[in-house]
């Protein structure tokens, strides 16, 4: 299996963008889908198929992708944005991966 | 609407086992897997396998294989994760979550990722 970096936290000022990246140490490079976790509740799936995003969640969430890093962006972030996020992706034999975890802080 | 309750908070010994169950609604059971992460406390989320609820076929996280067994019960919508010979560093929140698989032409590989997820059941392994 192969191995998602993250950093362990990026911080923000409300109304700024927010950018957590996710590195994968090899290729090929599957899809990465992106959680949001707060505090004593279960992940919420905001990004999936690298760029997707799910119903229900804010356009202020995207994603993006360039060679084996993947990038989940959030526009004009909001103090309800500040959470746990983790990437997820899986390698050929059906094993999943998942990024380290990004403690994202509104300043 | 889709919801996964599962089963309430465990303590166990040491070389105990543990069986979680995690409980679907609102879709077909047989059209998605159920997959189990689990976190331990102040941690990030770790993959422990996932099952397909049409056929049963399994597949364990390596660090897992041989004290993992994940089964479902089609006639209730149930999924159940059974962890044996549990150690303190079991200690964690389980979480069972609906698993949305498909094959993509563009990657030539089949993907796999979580659109629904249990609330958790905390275990904790304390002698």
């Amino acid at each position: 299996s192969y191995e998602l970096t993250q950093p362990p936290s990026v911080s923000v000022s409300p109304g700024q963008t927010a950018r957590i990246t996710c590195s994968a140490d090899a290729l090929p490079k599957q899809y990465a889908y992106w959680y949001q976790q707060k505090p004593g509740q279960a992940p919420v799936l905001v990004i999936y198929k690298d760029s997707e995003r799910p119903s229900g969640i804010p356009e202020r969430f995207s994603g993006s992708s360039s060679g084996t890093t993947v990038t989940l962006t959030i526009s004009g972030v909001q103090a309800e944005d500040e959470a746990d996020y983790y990437c997820q992706s899986a390698d050929s034999s059906g094993t999943v991966v998942f990024g380290g975890g990004t403690k994202l802080t509104v300043l | 609407q889709v919801q996964l309750v599962q089963s309430g908070a465990e303590v166990k010994k040491p070389g105990a086992s543990v069986k979680v169950s995690c409980k679907a609604s609102g879709y077909t059971f047989t059209s998605y897997g159920i997959s189990w992460v689990r976190q331990a406390p102040g941690q990030g989320l770790e993959w422990m396998g996932w099952i397909s609820a049409y056929n049963g076929n399994t597949n364990y996280a390596q660090k897992l294989q041989g004290r993992v067994t994940m089964t479902t019960d089609t006639s209730t919508s149930t999924a159940y994760m059974e962890l044996r010979s549990l150690r303190s560093d079991d200690t964690a929140v389980y979480y069972c979550a609906r698993v949305c698989t498909y094959y993509d032409i563009l990657t030539g590989y089949f993907e796999y990722y979580f659109d629904y997820w249990g609330q958790g059941t905390l275990v904790t392994v304390s002698s």
